[in-house]
């Protein structure tokens, strides 16, 4: 089956700073999110990113659907992006979703 | 708030009990998804309904069940529960049951089995 690797799988960052969070997809996908899982458990949908690019204030992803591989970028990070950040792609040809292992991300302050 | 709604929050009880976990999808959603997240196994997709059919199956143990309603609620069933069985469960939905489509998630039920 597909297999999603996040990478890194954790990050330190100091506040305000910049980063890129990439997850690597095995197979062709028809859909491709971004989800941030704050510390209270819940899952934020941050991007549906099948293929381009998308912004949204200090967060922006880039998906390559050819090269199989999307980045999300956070810029100016803040203490309350803390969390755990997954990528979920749902495999062509199939009806199952498969979720990253997820990048792990602490801003400090 | 994504409009999806998970009861209970949160549920205690023993090995060998059922349980049943409550999801109602976002207003207009036709599907459900239901996941498992597990400190050993991540995020794991279990089962998907389609305007009460189901449509995909994952990694659902035989234990599991699950049902989406007419009322396009859904409810996972667990059975002969097991250490192992505690997690965070969580239901999603999106408007249709194409891979294309946005799925939005609740706020998930956490269930410690003692």
């Amino acid at each position: 089956g597909i297999q999603v690797e996040q990478s890194p799988p954790d990050l330190i960052l100091q506040e305000g700073a910049n980063s890129t969070l990439r997850c690597n997809f095995s197979d062709s996908v028809n859909n491709l999110q971004w989800f941030h899982q704050n510390p209270w458990g819940q899952l934020i949908n941050l991007f549906y990113i099948p293929s381009g690019t998308k912004q949204n204030g200090r967060l922006s992803a880039t998906t390559v659907a050819t090269e199989r591989y999307s980045l999300l970028y956070i810029s100016s990070s803040q203490t309350t992006d803390s969390g755990v950040y997954f990528c979920a792609v749902h495999s062509s040809g199939t009806y199952k979703y498969i979720f990253g292992t997820g990048t792990r991300l602490k801003v400090l302050a | 708030d994504s409009g999806v709604t998970q009861t209970p929050k949160h549920l205690i009880t023993a090995t060998g009990q059922r349980v049943t976990l409550r999801c109602s999808p976002r207003s207009g959603d036709l599907s459900v998804y239901w996941y498992q997240q597990s400190l050993d196994q991540g995020l794991q997709f279990l089962i998907q309904y389609y305007n009460g059919e189901e449509r995909a199956k994952g990694n659902i143990l035989e234990r599991f069940s699950a049902q989406q309603f007419p009322d396009l609620h859904s409810e996972l069933n667990l059975s002969s529960l097991e250490l192992g069985d505690s997690a965070l469960y969580f239901c999603a939905s999106s408007v249709a049951p194409g891979g294309n489509n946005e799925q939005f998630f609740g706020p998930g039920t956490r269930l410690t089995v003692l």
